[in-house]
């Protein structure tokens, strides 16, 4: 099985800020790779597919890059209704493997 | 407009049974894949298993042999059947859409999810 990995678990930041969240995976994936956000006791909304192709409906301030094992999830203004938690999720193969998750907060 | 509906959890003791149903509106099932992803108290997202549209299904480790995932077409209807039952097994159940660009799989609507508690 694939394994997920982000960094880091958990960051604080302010409004404003510019916010980079990793995901690496245990082999090479290409560019299949999902970005979701999941507020407290809502369901995940999907964010960025494909490694980089924004969802429809979502800001572009939420943008994706990276291929093979490495990519990031930025978010270029962070603003009072991102503070959530941040998951990624492979496609490669199943299972479909989920990180373990990166958790905003409010500095 | 799409739209999925969990229903079926509750509190099951281990070693039990439990279907939960997933009814969908605004598109259909059969000719999707579909998913449940599962989420355990205070934990991160945990892949469950899949149904693609040509019926072949995908289980994750932890839930094969004792989970089976299905569809009524007639009902647009995605089923998981949960057997032999376990503490760890304790999660909200997501069902999800899944959608595919180019040869990416990805999960574009979900349920609002149902708790499924094992304890006895």
């Amino acid at each position: 099985d694939i394994q997920m990995t982000q960094s880091p678990s958990s960051l604080s930041a302010s409004v404003g800020d510019r916010v980079t969240i990793t995901c690496r995976a245990s082999q090479s994936i290409s560019s299949y790779l999902n970005w979701y956000q999941q507020k407290p006791g809502k369901a995940p909304k999907l964010l960025i597919y494909a490694a980089s192709s924004l969802q429809s409906g979502v800001p572009s301030k939420f943008s994706g890059s990276g291929s093979g094992t490495d990519f990031t999830l930025t978010i270029s203004s962070l603003q009072p209704e991102d503070f959530a938690t941040y998951y990624c999720q492979q496609s490669y193969s199943t299972p479909f493997t989920f990180g373990p998750g990166t958790k905003v907060n409010i500095k | 407009e799409v739209q999925l509906v969990e229903t079926g959890g509750g509190l099951i003791q281990p070693g039990g049974s439990l279907r939960l149903s997933c009814a969908a509106s605004g598109f259909t099932v059969s000719t999707n894949y579909m998913s449940w992803v599962r989420q355990a108290p205070g934990k991160g997202l945990e892949w469950v298993s899949v149904i693609y549209s040509g019926g072949t299904t995908h289980y994750a480790d932890s839930v094969k042999g004792r989970f089976t995932i299905s569809r009524d077409n007639s009902k647009n209807t995605l089923y998981l059947q949960m057997n032999s039952l376990r503490a760890e097994d304790t999660a909200v159940y997501y069902c999800a859409r899944d959608r595919r660009y180019s040869t990416n799989w990805y999960s574009d609507y979900w349920g609002q999810g149902t708790l499924v508690t094992v304890s006895s």
